[in-house]
């Protein structure tokens, strides 16, 4: 079964620096992107980026570039999206999600989302 | 950015009904499209994709229709399971964007 699973809810103080983590099981890791979709709380779906773990090229949405940050470790089949200093507006859950088919922006499966919370 | 506008925000029905939500691309998109159903607290999953094209284990109740700037999703008798918030996306230009999104509520 192709499964994308997510680390755990994060609590945060504005200015600290977060990892989030994604990690694919049963298929070929390094043939499918990797995407990233924020969702703030009660609001839709945002695109953030996607990372091609074969070798770690990126796409970012102008909306988030230079805010937050994809890569990926291949040899343990996870990807990450991190901050280097969040902000009360980064509370949202992010979502994880494979292309299911190589080269085509459709997203599935998706994993069970991320919920990240930033308060002081 | 491509805008995708979604109509209606809202709709409430009965178990049986039929429903169609309609999406709206603000430029061609060929039929780069396509239809995410969301339940509360869960992930998006991909219902059609290729704006006609039924992704596997989704019900055939569930069909896509359109090409170019409209589309549309229509839920044939609508099941309990259904009542959800659905999403249609546009992949035929960076940055793939999605519609503000459609929830389908008991009437």
């Amino acid at each position: 079964e192709v499964q994308l699973v997510q680390s755990g809810a994060e609590l945060k103080k504005p200015g600290e620096s977060l990892r989030i983590s994604c990690e694919g099981s049963g298929y070929n890791f390094t043939t499918y992107w990797i995407t990233w979709v924020r969702q703030m709380p009660g609001k839709g779906l945002e695109w953030i980026g996607r990372i091609d773990p074969s070798d770690s090229y990126t796409n970012y949405s102008p909306s988030f570039h230079r805010h937050v940050t994809m890569s990926v470790d291949k040899s343990i089949s996870t990807a990450y999206l991190q901050w280097g200093s969040l902000k009360a507006s980064d509370t949202a859950m992010y979502y994880c999600a494979r292309l299911l088919t190589p080269g085509f922006n459709w997203f599935d499966p998706w994993g069970q989302g991320t919920l990240v919370t930033v308060s002081s | 950015d491509i805008q995708m506008t979604q109509s209606p925000s809202s709709v409430s029905a009965s178990v049986g009904d039929r429903v169609t939500i309609t999406c709206r691309a603000s430029q061609s998109i060929s039929s780069w499209l396509a239809w995410y159903q969301q339940k509360p607290g869960k992930a998006p999953n991909l219902l059609i994709y290729a704006a006609s094209t039924l992704q596997s284990g989704v019900p055939s109740r569930f069909s896509g229709s359109g090409s170019g700037t409209d589309f549309t999703l229509t839920i044939t008798s609508l099941q309990p399971e259904d009542f959800a918030t659905y999403y249609c996306q546009q992949a035929n230009s960076f940055p793939p964007t999605f519609g503000g999104g459609t929830k389908v509520e008991i009437k």
